[in-house]
């Protein structure tokens, strides 16, 4: 999406972090997804913000600052199973539309022996 | 198994000729989605839904229709394709608009 940035592509080693950071701008916003595409594949759900914070979900956790308009994913002891896009997502709602879902480019992220 | 299946997974098709990508999800979920992804533009929400008889337009609509008449299925229309048109479409699923959703395996659409 036009309004979320995210790097193109990180490298990392396997068992090091990696943090992917998403800076956005909308004038509704509602709430920052995280989701990994491994390639040829689907997305899957990685994490959900709403509130300005850190939630954590095992290796993986994700960060969000409302007021600066950034999140953050952080990969702890990557596996090579890691390596796969990571899309930033965020859900506007304006007067003029109650559900939309803006995604960034996504992150390559890949992880070396 | 909870799931959303999109049909079919490929299709070649020619400029002009009307097609329907469906798009069915068996956990009763409200808000259903379609979207194209593209090399370096990421995934683009072309409509979304969050109930039956409920649509509106999202990000790249144009050149798309969708209906909801049940609230299972969620077709993609595309009345006259275009080169253009050529993409990736996912469709996805869930309870809500902020809550997880679960996407189809995704259609490998080109339009010559």
């Amino acid at each position: 999406g036009q309004n979320i940035d995210q790097p193109t592509e990180m490298t990392a080693t396997e068992g090091a972090i990696v943090q992917i950071n998403c800076t956005y701008q909308t004038s509704g916003f509602n709430g920052l997804f995280w989701y990994q595409q491994h390639a040829g594949e689907a997305p899957t759900f990685l994490s959900y913000n709403v509130l300005d914070g850190l939630e954590e979900k095992g290796r993986f956790s994700s960060f969000l600052s409302r007021s600066k308009g950034y999140s953050y994913l952080l990969l702890k002891e990557l596996q090579m199973k890691d390596s796969a896009s990571y899309l930033c997502a965020v859900r506007e709602v304006t007067t003029d539309s109650w559900g939309k879902l803006q995604f960034g480019a996504g992150t390559q992220v890949v992880v070396t022996p | 198994e909870a799931q959303v299946t999109q049909n079919p997974r490929y299709l070649i098709t020619v400029t002009g000729k009307k097609l329907t990508v469906t798009c069915s999800q068996n956990m009763n979920h409200e808000y259903m989605s379609w979207y194209r992804q593209d090399p370096g533009l990421g995934l683009r929400q072309i409509y979304y839904s969050m109930n039956v008889e409920v649509t509106d337009k999202g990000d790249v609509p144009e050149g798309y229709k969708v209906s909801r008449k049940e609230k299972r299925n969620f077709p993609l229309i595309l009345e006259s394709p275009s080169p253009n048109q050529t993409s990736l479409y996912f469709c996805a699923s869930s309870l809500g608009p902020n809550t997880e959703a679960f996407f189809g395996q995704g259609t490998r659409l080109t339009v010559v």
